[in-house]
C-alpha cells in the first residue's frame, strides 16, 4: 500500500532561519504531489503541487518544493521563515489516474519571533 | 465561488449513540467528495470518497459508513459510536477529474465519552 512519511513531527525555528521539511512516499509509479498547510484556526489549504515538468515548484508565501524521483522525495523549503509561517504542514500523494490521496502525519512548525 | 460547509462544528456523544455528520458543497457540480479523520500525530486518514451520487469507496473498515444522497451532499454516519471514533473529521472536494487540488471544509470535532 502507498504511504507517505514526514520525519519531522515538530520543528522550532527562529525568524529568518531556513526551513526544510522532509517528505518521502512509497510508490513506484507516477504520482502527483502536494503540500498543504493548516494555519491555527483555519482550513487546510494548498501550499503547492507537482504534477509534471520542472521538478522544482514554487508555491505561495515563498515556499518551494523539489521532486526527486530517484529518492521518492518531495521536500518543502523556505529560505527565511516568518512568525506567520507557524502552522502544521502536510505532504500528500495522489497516484496518477486515481481519486485517492494519501497524507503524511504532518509537521508542526513553530517560528519564534 | 465554491464553498464547502460542515456541521455540526463540534459534537459530544456518548458511546453507543448514533452519528450523522453532514458536508455540502456549493458553487460546483459533480465534485469528488472525501471524508478524512485527523488525529493528533497521525495526519489525515482517508475514510471514504465518492465520485458520484450513490458511489462510495471505503478505505478503512470500521463502524462508520458514508452516503451521498445528492450531488453535493456527503454524509458520514455510525449506528453505534466507539471511544476510538473521537477525532476531527474533515470533508473535502475536488473537481470531477482525478488528481486535482483538494479543498477542505472547516471540520467537525467529535468527542465520544
Amino acid at each position: 500500500a502507498q504511504s507517505v512519511s514526514q520525519h519531522n513531527h515538530h520543528v522550532i525555528l527562529s525568524e529568518a532561519a531556513s526551513l526544510e521539511l522532509g517528505c518521502n512516499y512509497s510508490y513506484g509509479g507516477t504520482v502527483n504531489l502536494f503540500w498543504y498547510v493548516q494555519y491555527p484556526g483555519q482550513h487546510l489549504q494548498l501550499l503547492l503541487k507537482y504534477f509534471s515538468g520542472d521538478p522544482l515548484v514554487k508555491g505561495i508565501k515563498g515556499f518551494e518544493a523539489e521532486f526527486i524521483k530517484s529518492k521518492f522525495s518531495f521536500n518543502l523549503r523556505k529560505p527565511s521563515v516568518q512568525w506567520s509561517d507557524t502552522a502544521e504542514y502536510f505532504c500528500a500523494v495522489n497516484v496518477a489516474g486515481t481519486y485517492k490521496y494519501i497524507f503524511g502525519t504532518g509537521t508542526r512548525l513553530k517560528v519564534l519571533a | 465561488s465554491q464553498t464547502i460547509h460542515q456541521w455540526p462544528a463540534t459534537l459530544v456523544q456518548p458511546v453507543g449513540s448514533p452519528l450523522s455528520l453532514e458536508c455540502t458543497v456549493e458553487g460546483t457540480s459533480n465534485p469528488n467528495l472525501y471524508w478524512y479523520r485527523q488525529a493528533a500525530g497521525r495526519g489525515l486518514q482517508l475514510l471514504f470518497y465518492s465520485v458520484g451520487i450513490g458511489q462510495i469507496s471505503s478505505e478503512v473498515p470500521q463502524n462508520l459508513s458514508a452516503s451521498r444522497p445528492q450531488d453535493r451532499q456527503f454524509i458520514l454516519s455510525s449506528k453505534k459510536l466507539l471511544l476510538s471514533d473521537s477525532g476531527f473529521y474533515l470533508c473535502a472536494w475536488t473537481s470531477g477529474s482525478s488528481s486535482d487540488t483538494q479543498y477542505f471544509g472547516p471540520g467537525t470535532r467529535l468527542t465520544v465519552l
